[in-house]
């Protein structure tokens, strides 16, 4: 049983409307939780880290995080071609290492 | 940018060779982490160094090893290169321990093993 697990897409928005990633992980010991955007051939750029149950936004991203039900997710509003990429979740137990998911690939559409 | 930077940005070796990379972390970060990243795979933890010890190590054999040196810069070294270690190799670093989790990566080096 893989412990990030992340639908591999491709996931395929309409250019403005609003694009939801989602993320499940196994160790509910998890403390820490982070959403990293990969565009192909780059490294991972972290967009949101979230720690505590509830919602928390910054500008078009808003993480979701659920511990009860060992559930993460990433909304983008007002989606844009430049959010085409590979969106990755990440899980961290204390400072220890981030477990990452597979990655979604999110495609925008003009 | 994240002020991580890492060298050489592509490197091509046969199997059986040896490989170094580099990695200097962002400034005041004292803790870096390696990360094997395969094609259309998540990055995979290979080990993390604080204060010149390695102190966490995911599923890499003993032929990937690293050090730390004083100024906090890194340095990856694989023994007797396979083809399946050709991938992006990630390092990450992060503030000192008790002082939040996030990482922040280098671009990465490209390794292709023939």
């Amino acid at each position: 049983q893989k412990e990030v697990e992340q639908n591999s897409g491709p996931l395929s928005v309409p250019e403005g409307a609003i694009a939801s990633l989602n993320c499940t992980y196994s160790d509910r010991g998890s403390q820490s939780f982070f959403w990293y955007r990969q565009y192909s051939g780059k490294s991972p750029e972290l967009i949101m880290f979230i720690y505590s149950n509830g919602d928390k936004e910054d500008g078009r991203f808003t993480a979701q995080l659920n511990k009860a039900s060992q559930y993460v997710s990433l909304l983008i509003r007002d989606s844009q071609p430049s959010d085409s990429a590979t969106y990755l979740c990440a899980v961290s137990f204390g400072n220890e290492k981030l477990t990452f998911g597979t990655g979604t690939r999110l495609t925008i559409i003009p | 940018e994240t002020g991580v930077t890492q060298s050489p940005t592509h490197l091509i070796k046969t199997r059986g060779q040896q490989v170094t990379l580099r990695c200097s972390s962002q400034s005041g970060h004292n803790t870096v982490s390696w990360y094997q990243q395969a094609l259309g795979q998540g990055p995979q933890f290979i080990f993390q160094y604080y204060r010149e010890e390695e102190n966490g190590r995911g599923n890499f054999p003993p032929r990937f090893s690293g050090l730390q040196f004083p100024n906090y810069s890194s340095e990856l070294n694989v023994n007797a290169l396979e083809l399946d270690d050709s991938a992006l190799y990630l390092c990450a670093s992060r503030p000192q321990r008790g002082q939040g989790e996030t990482q922040y990566f280098g671009p990465g080096t490209r390794l292709l093993v023939l």
